[in-house]
C-alpha cells in the first residue's frame, strides 16, 4: 500500500530556532513537494524536487529550504521560525514521467505551532 | 485571477441525498488534469478521482463522479447517496500543462457536513 510518512504529527518550536521536517515516501516516487495549508487558504506549494538533490521553489519559498539526500527523503527547513509560519504542513509524492493523471499521494501532516 | 475557484466554503447536507460541491477553473493550457481530494478531521488528504481535459467522458469512481463542462471550464464532484462518513473538507486541484509538469494548484475547500 502506499505510504507517505511524516515524522511528527504534533510540533512545538519556538521563535528563532532551526526546525526541520521530515517526509518519508516507500514507493520509489520521482517526485516530491511540501504544502503547507492554512485557514481559508487551501494548500500552497512551497517546494517541490522531480529527482535527487534537485529542489525547485513552489509558490512561496521564503523562509524554508528543503534537502533531498536520497529519494525516499524529502526535507522542510525552516532556517529561523517564525510565529507567522505557524500552520500545517502536508507532505506528498508522485511518479515522475508517468503521465498526466498521477496524483500526489500524501502524509497525514505535521500541525506546527511556533511560540 | 484564482486559477482554482471553489465558491462554497461550507455545505450541510441530509443523509442519503446527494451533494454537488463546485469547482471552476481558469487556465489557457489545452493539456490539463482535474483532482479532487478529500481530507477529513484527522488531516489526510484522500485522492478521489481525476478528469483529464481531453477525456471525453466524465469521470466516475463508485459514489463520486466528476460533471466536467469544458467550455464553462468547470468540474463539479458529485457524491451519490451521501453517508455520515463523507463529513469532510474536499479540494479542487488542476495541473496545467504538458507532460513533465507534476505540480498541483489547489482551491480554497469546501465544508461539507453530512446531517444524519
Amino acid at each position: 500500500d502506499v505510504k507517505v510518512t511524516q515524522s511528527s504529527r504534533y510540533l512545538v518550536k519556538r521563535t528563532g530556532e532551526k526546525v526541520f521536517l521530515e517526509c518519508v515516501q516507500d514507493m520509489d516516487h520521482e517526485n516530491m513537494f511540501w504544502y503547507r495549508q492554512d485557514p481559508g487558504l487551501g494548500l500552497r506549494l512551497i517546494y517541490f524536487s522531480y529527482d535527487v538533490k534537485m529542489k525547485e521553489k513552489g509558490d512561496i519559498p521564503e523562509g524554508y529550504s528543503v534537502s533531498r539526500e536520497k529519494k525516499e527523503r524529502f526535507s522542510l527547513i525552516l532556517e529561523s521560525a517564525s510565529t507567522n509560519q505557524t500552520s500545517m504542513y502536508l507532505c506528498a509524492s508522485s511518479f515522475g514521467g508517468a503521465g498526466s493523471n498521477q496524483p500526489q499521494h500524501f502524509g497525514d501532516g505535521t500541525r506546527l505551532s511556533i511560540l | 485571477a484564482q486559477k482554482i475557484t471553489q465558491t462554497q466554503p461550507g455545505m450541510f447536507v441530509q443523509e442519503k441525498e446527494a451533494v454537488t460541491l463546485d469547482c471552476t477553473y481558469d487556465t489557457s493550457d489545452q493539456s490539463y488534469g482535474l483532482f479532487w481530494y478529500k481530507q477529513p478531521s484527522s488531516g489526510e488528504m484522500i485522492f478521489l478521482i481525476y478528469q483529464g481535459s481531453y477525456d471525453e467522458q466524465n469521470a466516475t469512481e463508485g459514489r463520486y463522479s466528476l460533471n466536467f463542462q469544458k467550455a464553462r471550464k468547470s468540474a463539479n464532484l458529485v457524491i451519490s447517496a451521501s453517508q455520515l462518513g463523507d463529513s469532510a473538507m474536499y479540494f479542487c486541484a488542476m495541473r496545467e500543462g504538458n507532460f513533465g509538469n507534476e505540480k498541483l494548484t489547489f482551491g480554497t475547500g469546501t465544508r461539507l457536513t453530512i446531517i444524519p
